[in-house]
């Protein structure tokens, strides 16, 4: 079964500290790759998304994402956090020819001053 | 432009009955999904509509149905309601499956 994996539920960081939340993936055909952030009792917004090409993809907020194939893998970084960007983010796919998004089960990101 | 737009916000329903969710989808959207987000999950995929039609659809009982408009509006419906229906229901529109934008969601709570 399709499934991604946010490896890590909670990551607490200090205010300008840099930060990765990983997200791998189980597929063995083409895929689209999203990362989301969920603020409190808010819809998903698109961080960014990574469809063909370049594999560092750049998104909002100061946020970007490194598609690596060989590791199934699309984890998602930012150089600088802000307060502003304790949220929960998703990692989703959309695997082959399938036309839903498959999410993997959240990363809290808490910053801290 | 207004995004996509869902109704109502929150709700509260009775075990056993019926509820109906509705949702706008983005201007020049033509494609609507639905998703359940139970409470500490990530989104579950219910399913999708296009041309009035649904085209695919995830691991979730008969009890849940839509329905899309002419005018690209859709409707969830579910039916039988159970505790574990609790849950925030998203909407998504999109133009291709690669662009989707999500609404604000509405907030089921089954008592």
């Amino acid at each position: 079964a399709q499934s991604v994996t946010q490896l890590d539920s909670q990551v607490p960081v200090f205010e300008e500290a840099p930060v990765e939340l990983r997200c791998n993936y189980s597929s063995s055909v083409s895929v689209y790759l999203f990362w989301y952030v969920q603020y409190p009792n808010q819809g998903l917004q698109l961080l960014l998304k990574y469809l063909s090409g370049s594999t560092l993809v750049k998104g909002i907020n100061g946020f970007e994402a490194e598609f690596n194939k060989s590791q199934t893998s699309f984890h998602l970084r930012k150089p600088s956090v802000h307060i502003s960007d304790t949220a929960e983010y998703f990692c989703a796919v959309i695997m082959g020819g399938s036309e839903k998004l498959v999410f993997g089960k959240g990363t809290k990101l808490t910053v801290n001053p | 432009d207004a995004g996509v737009t869902q109704s109502p916000t929150h709700l509260i329903k009775t075990r056993g009955q019926q509820v109906t969710l509705r949702c706008s989808p983005k201007s020049g959207h033509d494609t609507v999904s639905w998703y359940q987000q139970a409470l500490g999950q990530g989104p579950q995929f219910i399913f999708q509509y296009y041309e009035e039609e649904e085209r695919q659809r995830g691991n979730f009982p008969d009890r849940f149905s839509g329905h899309q408009f002419p005018n690209y509006s859709s409707e969830l419906n579910v039916n039988a309601l159970l505790l574990g229906d609790s849950a925030l229901y998203l909407c998504a529109s999109s133009l291709r499956r690669h662009g989707y934008t999500f609404g604000s969601g509405t907030r089921l709570t089954v008592v």
